[in-house]
């Protein structure tokens, strides 16, 4: 049972460029989420989907675009990396409000 | 709006010694809580959850939480630390009523000194 799979597990880009983030489980849940991760800041979730179908804001949407492509995948877009962006993207999904997050491994971005 | 502390960044223990890595959150109405571990280079890891009924959790690895309503605190606790147990310590909550998603404190690094 894989649970939740990221790719890539690390990138490097340029200032300006654009990348996609990809996270598929296998688990069946519904809801999925991106956080992002930075030293001091704890988790910050980006943008989520509570069902297939619909994607909502967090607490720092900007400079980030999302799709629920299924139920299985929810991919993170970055339209034009900036060195803020900088960070290490974390997947997870559940399958209730009242259930815990199962998480990806993560992916460790670098913006130069 | 909901939201969690960790009112410490870095929390030093004996090994062998008891471990309290503390939490207080703020939501409206009652509240889902959550613990989690994180070890170098990985994802979270889920500990234990508060849904409701007892106001003492246990969870994975001799790890338990006491929810203290009047104080809104959710701490995790250990009787007996582990030098294992050294990582990163995130709690988080969310509101039963309403479509949120759930929401991360800052993390504690606890440090387990042989």
């Amino acid at each position: 049972n894989a649970g939740v799979t990221q790719t890539p597990k690390f990138q490097v880009l340029k200032t300006g460029q654009s990348m996609t983030l990809q996270c598929a489980q296998d688990m069946n849940h519904n809801s999925m989420y991106w956080y992002r991760q930075d030293p001091g800041m704890g988790l910050r979730l980006i943008y989520y989907s509570a069902s297939e179908g619909t994607t909502d804001k967090g607490e720092v949407p900007n400079g980030y675009n999302v799709s629920r492509l299924n139920k299985r995948e929810f991919s993170l877009r970055l339209e034009s990396a900036a060195p803020s962006q900088t960070s290490v993207y974390f997947c997870a999904s559940n399958e209730g409000w009242n259930t815990e997050a199962f998480f990806g491994q993560g992916t460790r971005l670098t913006v130069v | 709006a909901q939201s969690v502390a960790q009112p410490e960044d870095q929390v030093n223990v004996a090994e062998g010694n008891p471990l309290t890595v503390k939490c207080t959150y703020s939501v409206s109405g009652n509240p889902y809580l959550f613990w989690y571990v994180q070890y170098p280079n990985r994802g979270l890891q889920f500990l234990l959850k508060y849904i409701t009924g007892d106001n003492l959790v246990k969870g994975s690895y001799g790890f338990e939480a006491e929810f203290n309503k009047s104080q809104t605190s959710f701490h995790l606790k250990k009787p007996s630390a582990l030098v294992s147990d050294s990582a990163l310590y995130f709690c988080a909550v969310r509101a039963h009523s309403g479509n949120t998603p759930l929401v991360f404190g800052k993390g504690t690094r606890l440090s387990v000194i042989a």
